[in-house]
């Protein structure tokens, strides 16, 4: 399934390092995601946007800066992460955000590793 | 109280089994239901929707109690592919006008031949 693709689906970087994820959707969607899968916790939302506009920003440190471009491509800007950053990366998106039965799709991630 | 429970197992049972997920919710305004399923290093991917009214699909039967904010899903007869982690998700669409999914962490299934 290539409905939403992920790049790079692992990285390692240092805590001085900037990189960046990118996401791209094939669905036609509205809304776009970030997600932060941690060990033993739950999916985490991070961001959201709708149309290319950002309509949610969970508390998340300015060390992550999301850019979206345009409804397909979605980024995640990082700079001097910790290593307590490290996690599994996904995005998603869906049709739309105002309707309560909307499913999400998600793509296969990022796997980060911050030394 | 967390905002969506699950048991996070795992459950290990013998192909052929069936099996029970529970989860309960927090938030009394939810207003949609689901569950994901994740293999392991992989997606989530949608499994099922949960409606009040509970809802089949082949082998895996879902049930929505908002009563007592609880959710369930049921599986029969367990196939090895089956092993993954089952997500309870939940949706909320509060007065900002978009809604969020709250994921569960996960119950893990293991199914041995």
């Amino acid at each position: 399934e290539t409905g939403v693709t992920q790049t790079p689906r692992h990285l390692v970087m240092g805590m001085t390092n900037k990189k960046s994820l990118k996401c791209e959707q094939h669905l036609g969607h509205n809304a776009m995601y970030w997600y932060k899968q941690s060990a033993k916790k739950p999916l985490e939302l991070m961001f959201v946007y709708s149309l290319e506009e950002r309509v949610e920003n969970n508390s998340v440190p300015s060390r992550f800066s999301p850019e979206c471009p345009n409804s397909s491509h979605l980024f995640l800007h990082l700079h001097t992460l910790q290593p307590e950053d490290s996690a599994l990366y996904l995005c998603a998106s869906s049709q739309d955000i105002t309707r309560g039965y909307e499913t999400q799709y998600f793509g296969p991630g990022t796997r980060l590793l911050v030394l | 109280r967390k905002e969506v429970e699950q048991d996070p197992g795992p459950f290990n049972v013998p192909e052929g089994a069936t099996v029970a997920f529970n989860c309960t919710y927090s938030n009394s305004a939810s207003q949609s239901f689901f569950w994901y399923r994740q293999d392991c290093r992989k997606e989530p991917k949608l499994l099922m929707s949960v409606y009040s009214s509970g809802n089949e699909d082949g082998r895996f039967t879902a049930q929505l109690n908002r009563a007592s904010q609880y959710i369930s899903l049921l599986i029969r007869d367990s196939k090895l592919s089956d092993s993954a982690t089952y997500l309870c998700v939940v949706n909320l669409t509060p007065n900002s006008g978009y809604s969020t999914l709250t994921f569960g962490k996960g119950t893990m299934l293991l199914v041995s031949p």
